[in-house]
């Protein structure tokens, strides 16, 4: 299994629907994972983090994160057009302060439809 | 404003050149990384920092060096450039522009060579 998996996409929905983004992991990058949203021929940007089991909710974003069943999820509410780009599933093995090295799935391109 | 800032934004090599990525942070984080971006292939390490003095080899060193000059700088260097290595580069350093501590990476807004 590759350290950090996601579906190429494109994943299609209309304006105002709920994006589901999904990520599976290996267990060398079970600790600490980041969600990135990268537009075309930009860098990536960090928008959420999350380390426990369980919901993070941050404006229109949720992250899941799942260890038991070694997967984490991004769920965009109402979304806009704005939010078509490609998101980054990242994982790292260590937790808290400290360097690490980041891994990156190849990102999932979402498009949603006015 | 508070970031990482690379340089340049875009090169166009010829087999056999060399060069040097600049990138910059002034967010006084410790840790520093440099990425290579290629369609189909996700994001792939090449060589991080994780404190001033010290570098590593990520996934995908060969062909490249690096330097921490200090704490704000690490730098990227191609020395026998080969058409194997067009692709986008970034520079990252981990922590947050907004001061949160979520450890993530920020990014600076990359390098586009291309090696002909």
């Amino acid at each position: 299994q590759k350290e950090v998996e996601q579906n190429s996409g494109p994943l299609s929905v209309p304006e105002g629907a709920i994006a589901s983004l999904n990520c599976t992991y290996s267990d060398r990058v079970s600790q600490s994972f980041f969600w990135y949203r990268q537009y075309s021929g930009k860098s990536p940007e960090l928008i959420m983090s999350i380390y426990s089991n369980g919901d993070k909710e941050d404006g229109r974003f949720t992250a899941q994160l799942n260890k038991a069943s070694q997967y984490v999820s991004l769920l965009i509410r109402d979304s806009q057009p704005s939010d078509s780009a490609t998101y980054l599933c990242a994982g790292t093995p260590y937790s808290g302060a400290g360097s690490y090295q980041l891994t990156f799935g190849k990102g999932t391109k979402l498009s949603v439809i006015p | 404003n508070a970031g990482v800032t690379q340089t340049p934004k875009f090169q166009v090599l010829k087999t056999g050149q060399s060069m040097t990525l600049q990138c910059a942070q002034d967010m006084n984080h410790n840790s520093m990384y440099w990425y290579r971006q290629d369609p189909g292939m996700g994001l792939r390490l090449i060589y991080y920092s994780a404190s001033e003095g010290t570098t590593d080899k990520g996934e995908v060193p060969n062909g490249y060096n690096v330097s921490r000059l200090n704490k704000r700088e690490f730098s990227l260097r191609l020395e026998s450039a080969a058409p194997s290595q067009t692709s986008v580069y970034f520079c990252a350093s981990r922590g947050s522009p907004s001061g949160k501590a979520n450890y993530g990476y920020t990014f600076g807004s990359g390098t586009r060579l291309t090696v002909v």
